[in-house]
């Protein structure tokens, strides 16, 4: 679905660096969530927000942080990279109003924590 | 908090034939449960979804039944087609608030021509 993006779609980085993925959406909606995805782990929540003034922690928020600069940017923060963060992240988005559950994904960003 | 087990974790079938994927959750309050498919190197999307006042849900090949009372629900694939190959996860809300999902770990579904 191209009206979620993510970026960087890759990204390689070092132990201790403070990284940062973003996500857009030009699909309106208010809600927005960060999902990590591990082989064999399925999908965790790491966060997620219903509208900019509003930020919740997910199962698994240690070690990252969010922001939600506006209705169409919410941005998931390393602040200091491991190793076992070394996963498949997920930026997905849904909307209350209308379309109510579903949850649409953006593309993934694969990062490896070296 | 919620817990969702999905087995089996590998299905291998043979095209034409059914694949039946089942989902266990713990949190009595959860009301909705929907099923997303992850094709190799994409990202997962909805394929079918139930809320739990209804106990089964088709859309052409495939379908979900749903049991509140023993707490698990499945998805069945019929006449399944190559196409059909990828990771299938269900979900459940976590209570009654349906815009929070716990995901299952995953059903890698293959489909032998």
């Amino acid at each position: 679905d191209a009206d979620v993006t993510q970026t960087p779609r890759n990204r390689i980085t070092k132990t201790g660096k403070r990284i940062m993925l973003e996500c857009s959406q030009t699909k309106g909606h208010d809600r927005m969530y960060w999902y990590r995805q591990d082989p064999g782990l399925g999908l965790r929540l790491i966060y997620y927000s219903f509208d900019v003034k509003d930020i919740n922690k997910g199962e698994i928020s240690d070690g990252y942080s969010v922001s939600r600069q506006a209705q169409a940017k919410f941005s998931l923060s390393l602040e200091s990279a491991i190793p076992n963060q070394t996963a498949l992240y997920f930026c997905a988005t849904s909307d209350s109003w209308t379309t109510g559950e579903t949850q649409y994904f953006g593309p993934g960003t694969r990062l490896l924590v070296l | 908090g919620e817990n969702v087990e999905q087995h089996p974790s590998t299905l291998s079938v043979q095209e034409g034939d059914s694949a039946v994927i089942k989902c266990t959750y713990s949190d009595s309050a959860s009301n909705y449960f929907p099923w997303y498919k992850q094709e190799l190197g994409k990202r997962p999307q909805l394929i079918i979804d139930i809320r739990s006042n209804v106990g089964e849900k088709k859309d052409q090949r495939i379908a979900v039944t749903l049991n509140k009372t023993a707490k698990h629900f499945s998805l069945h694939i019929t006449e399944t087609q190559p196409e059909d190959s990828a990771v299938y996860f269900c979900a459940a809300s976590i209570g009654s608030s349906n815009y929070k999902l716990t995901f299952g770990k995953g059903t890698l579904l293959t489909v032998n021509p």
